[in-house]
């Protein structure tokens, strides 16, 4: 049971450039989401998804895709990386009927 | 629309001392749910304790209490007897109620919190 498991733990691009974060579970959870964590505003959602076939925007989606074709993997996109997408992402689950959200070790991203 | 306030960037707490981290939040949700979550330095999210909002009891898990005022819409966590490993950010989180809105949970700021010896 590896729980939540994110991919790259570190990742620098340039400014243009594309990538895929990743994010796996093995826990069956329904609810799958990202953040971005910035430095004096805490956690922002991105993108979450209650199960597969279904995503829905958060709070700071632009320049981000998703999609969910399976529980198991919510990978995040970013299709032209900006300077402004220099973060540390968070993937973060939830079971069903649970509150509290499992979060993976995080995916510093570093856009040059 | 939801939001979490925390108003302290940084407490500073004499170790054995209790501390009192503040936290507001704003919804027009009946049903929601409050949580804290711990980062030390090393990165990753421990969540700490959590409170319905039909809980009539504060939570209470070991040394945290969540001190919850409905009325003032306020989720204070109070960590007692602080130790030097205590040193972390702190956020403050809610899941929101709605199935429409996908129960999604949203974060404060955060409260970075020195513990000194």
């Amino acid at each position: 049971n590896a729980g939540v498991t994110q991919t790259p733990k570190f990742q620098v691009l340039k400014t243009g450039q594309s990538m895929t974060l990743q994010c796996a579970q093995d826990m069956n959870h329904e609810y799958m989401s990202w953040y971005r964590q910035d430095p004096g505003m805490g956690l922002r959602l991105i993108h979450y998804s209650v199960g597969a076939g279904i995503t829905d925007q958060g709070e700071v989606p632009n320049g981000y895709n998703v999609s969910r074709s399976t529980t198991e993997d919510f990978p995040l996109r970013l299709l032209s990386a900006a300077p402004s997408q220099t973060s540390v992402y968070f993937c973060a689950t939830r079971a069903p009927g649970a509150n509290v959200l499992t979060f993976g070790a995080g995916s510093r991203l570093t856009v040059l | 629309a939801q939001k979490i306030t925390q108003t302290q960037p940084g407490m500073f707490v004499q170790e054995k001392e209790a501390v009192t981290l503040d936290c507001t939040y704003d919804t027009s949700d009946q049903s929601y749910g409050l949580f804290w979550y711990k980062q030390p330095s090393s990165g990753e999210m421990i969540f700490l304790i959590y409170q319905g909002s039909y809980d009539e009891q504060n939570a209470t898990e070991g040394r945290y209490s969540l001190n919850f005022q409905k009325a003032r819409k306020s989720a204070n966590l109070v960590i007692s007897a602080s130790q030097l490993g205590d040193s972390a950010m702190y956020f403050c989180a809610m899941r929101e109620g709605s199935r429409s809105g996908g129960f999604k949970t949203i974060f404060g700021a955060g409260t970075r919190l020195f513990v000194k010896a």
